[in-house]
């Protein structure tokens, strides 16, 4: 596996499911995130973890929970969604570093569906 | 706080024609980065072309170009000989030393063959 990989690449889940995203890069990099996507609306920002750390959430509801268990790994953990969370959930990485470039790179992203 | 505008939705191009993307950006920094994003029709999204703000030279890619008029706080995207396989979303893309990214809404752009 290359780059960041995501799974399941799509979910449909009704309300009151519990269900996990994962998120995995293997690009030896030290920041991972969680960005929402939906249709004509632009990319949201979810979660930042530093270093495993988390140092941003972006007043995202709890029924969204994130997890990094290390630097590789990020997880985002769903339950009793409603149907306006429907979308596409897409995760980063990237190399934080003084003189670094700082692009992130992407995943192929989740599609989920709540009915 | 900063942000990214960019003004149009959609645009088209004919095949092996030239298009530009527009897209700018509002910031008090003196040192930052751009870029431009591209996500085709169900596809993963991947890195397209990098600008250092402190750089004057603009950045080539292959058919790839950018106009980068930091003044202006401009940053367009050119496509040469566009391709079928350009047909994407394009995101322009924000982003000063240790904050986040900030991104654009989208050009979705059309290659008509």
């Amino acid at each position: 596996e290359t780059g960041v990989t995501q799974t399941p690449r799509h979910l449909v889940m009704g309300m009151t499911n519990k269900k996990s995203l994962k998120c995995e890069q293997h690009l030896g990099h030290n920041a991972m995130y969680w960005y929402k996507q939906s249709a004509k609306k632009p990319l949201e920002l979810m979660f930042v973890y530093n270093f495993k750390e988390q140092t941003e959430n972006n007043s995202v509801p709890s029924r969204f929970s994130p997890e990094c268990p290390n630097s590789s790994h990020l997880f985002l953990h769903l339950h009793t969604l409603q149907p306006e969370d429907s979308a596409l959930y897409l995760c980063a990485s990237s190399q934080e570093a003084a003189g670094g470039s700082y692009e992130q790179y992407f995943g192929p992203g989740t599609r989920l569906t709540v009915t | 706080a900063q942000t990214v505008t960019q003004s149009q939705p959609e645009m088209s191009v004919q095949e092996a024609e030239t298009v530009t993307l527009s897209c700018t950006y509002d910031t008090s920094e003196s040192d930052y980065y751009l870029f431009w994003y591209k996500q085709p029709p169900s596809r993963q999204m991947i890195l397209v072309i990098r600008q250092e703000a402190y750089k004057q030279q603009n950045a080539t890619e292959n058919r790839f170009s950018v106009n980068f008029q930091k003044a202006a706080k401009s940053f367009s995207l050119k496509i040469s000989d566009s391709q079928l396989g350009d047909a994407a979303m394009y995101f322009c893309a924000y982003r000063s030393y240790g904050q986040n990214f900030v991104f654009g809404p989208g050009t979705r752009l059309s290659v008509l063959p």
